[in-house]
């Protein structure tokens, strides 16, 4: 079973630029979620989707972050314009539904804003 | 607002010992509780999970151990290995967060051969 894919792996821009990060979840994977994580600190939900609608946003800044799933499966994370304290490791994740007990992680999209 | 707490930033271990990885949280609702691994550039990885209706859950070398009154879990692995050197972050989700988890910080486990 293919896991979590995620690109760009690495990304580096400049502050005031902006950057989208894609994520296809596992097959079949109805709950999808954007989590952020800064160096030293564990991941934090920025977004989560169930099917192609969106759960809770409540950490997602709004102002500068947007994510779209449109069809359900695929996602995109764009961020417009970056700033350097989001210079972080981007994770996607998904679960069967909504409410399993397990999620499963992509590799990381690694973010630097200099 | 730390829901999720691992105040052990590093540990290191001797191969053939065991070890314990400890979490702390706050919120009483949460009923689910999980144990990720997480090598260098790599995304977290599911290690072993613990509902709140037990107490105990073994895989392998892996335990987690759950006390609910003291708000506190653990991981123990034994005999630890080299290859188990690693970030390990817990994990909670409750009936009142709306299906989200909440992770601790990670700890840093060095196995020495």
């Amino acid at each position: 079973e293919a896991g979590v894919a995620q690109s760009p792996r690495y990304k580096i821009i400049e502050k005031r630029q902006s950057v989208a990060f894609w994520c296809n979840p596992i097959s079949g994977h109805a709950t999808l979620y954007w989590y952020q994580q800064i160096l030293g600190q564990g991941p934090k939900l920025l977004i989560q989707f169930q099917n192609n609608g969106v759960v809770d946003d409540s950490q997602l800044p709004k102002d500068r972050f947007s994510a779209e799933r449109l069809k359900g499966v695929d996602s995109t994370l764009k961020i417009q314009p970056a700033k350097l304290e989001d210079s972080a490791v981007y994770l996607c994740a998904s679960s069967l539904e909504r409410g399993r007990n397990t999620i499963y992680f992509g590799e990381g999209s690694w973010l630097t804003v200099v | 607002d730390q829901q999720v707490k691992q105040n052990s930033p590093s540990l290191s271990v001797q191969e053939g010992r065991i070890s314990i990885l400890n979490c702390d949280y706050t919120n009483s609702m949460f009923d689910y509780f999980l144990w990720y691994k997480k090598y260098p550039a790599e995304g977290p990885t599911f290690l072993i999970s613990i509902s709140s209706i037990k107490d105990k859950n073994e895989d392998g070398r892996f335990t987690v151990f759950l006390n609910k009154s003291a708000k506190h879990l653990s991981l123990h692995i034994v005999p630890s290995q080299p290859g188990d050197s690693a970030v390990y972050f817990c994990a909670a989700r409750g009936l009142n967060t709306g299906n989200q988890f909440y992770f601790g910080t990670g700890t840093s486990l060095t196995v020495i051969p």
